[in-house]
């Protein structure tokens, strides 16, 4: 089974600081994702990646860039935290097909 | 309106009951997939069935792509089967994006 970890696991900030949340995977795969998930909007993709290099914005990204630097590791980058960032972010990655594989998620809180 | 709907928002059950989960989608689907998640947070891929029928132990996932339906059922349902639900799809003409469903909450009690 896909092995895909996140860092860190629980993180607090304040409004406006800076905020790097990190994923690693290590089984190869080429397609990684960043996704948010809120009580009563479920979970929504904020960016995706196809490969290293790649990026692609998903369907919530204000507020938030991505960086895919190798095959494995994938950051979500908050450069303005606000309050309503407060979340928990997962990542995950995937082949082609064969379905997606999450990480244990980030829980951010931003105060 | 939401493209995947799930059924029940929230079922409880006596343990050894089975259980039965309603995904219905509006839209082509390329796959669909069903994950738990636990009540600490993290998600765990159940089955990835793109159509027709899946089995691991107690839970059976079947997909009817022409029915626009996807279901989870739970036999002889365990304590330790409670937690959240939720079925994604991968749309047809957006591969490799997952639209979720907003989940079932399944409490087993003893």
């Amino acid at each position: 089974e896909a092995a895909v970890t996140q860092s860190p696991r629980n993180k607090v900030t304040v409004t406006g600081g800076n905020v790097t949340l990190s994923c690693r995977q290590t089984n190869s795969h080429n397609y990684m994702y960043w996704y948010r998930q809120d009580t009563g909007h479920g979970l929504r993709l904020i960016h995706y990646s196809y490969g290293a290099g790649n990026l692609q914005i998903g369907d919530v990204p204000d507020g938030y860039k991505a960086t895919r630097t190798t095959q494995e590791d994938f950051f979500l980058l908050l450069e303005l935290a606000s309050p309503s960032q407060t979340s928990l972010y997962f990542c995950a990655s995937s082949e082609r097909a064969g379905g997606q594989y999450f990480g244990p998620g980030t829980r951010l809180t931003v105060l | 309106g939401q493209q995947v709907q799930q059924s029940p928002a929230s079922l409880v059950l006596q343990e050894g009951e089975n259980a039965e989960l309603q995904c219905n989608f509006s839209t082509s689907l390329n796959s669909m997939q069903w994950f738990y998640q636990r009540p600490g947070g993290s998600l765990v891929s159940l089955f990835y069935n793109p159509s027709g029928t899946k089995h691991s132990g107690r839970l059976t996932s079947t997909t009817v792509i022409k029915e626009r339906r996807s279901s989870l059922h739970i036999s002889s349902s365990q304590t330790t089967d409670s937690g959240t639900y939720l079925c994604a799809l991968e749309p047809w003409y957006n591969q490799g994006k997952l639209i979720f469903g907003q989940g079932t909450k399944l409490s087993i009690k003893p």
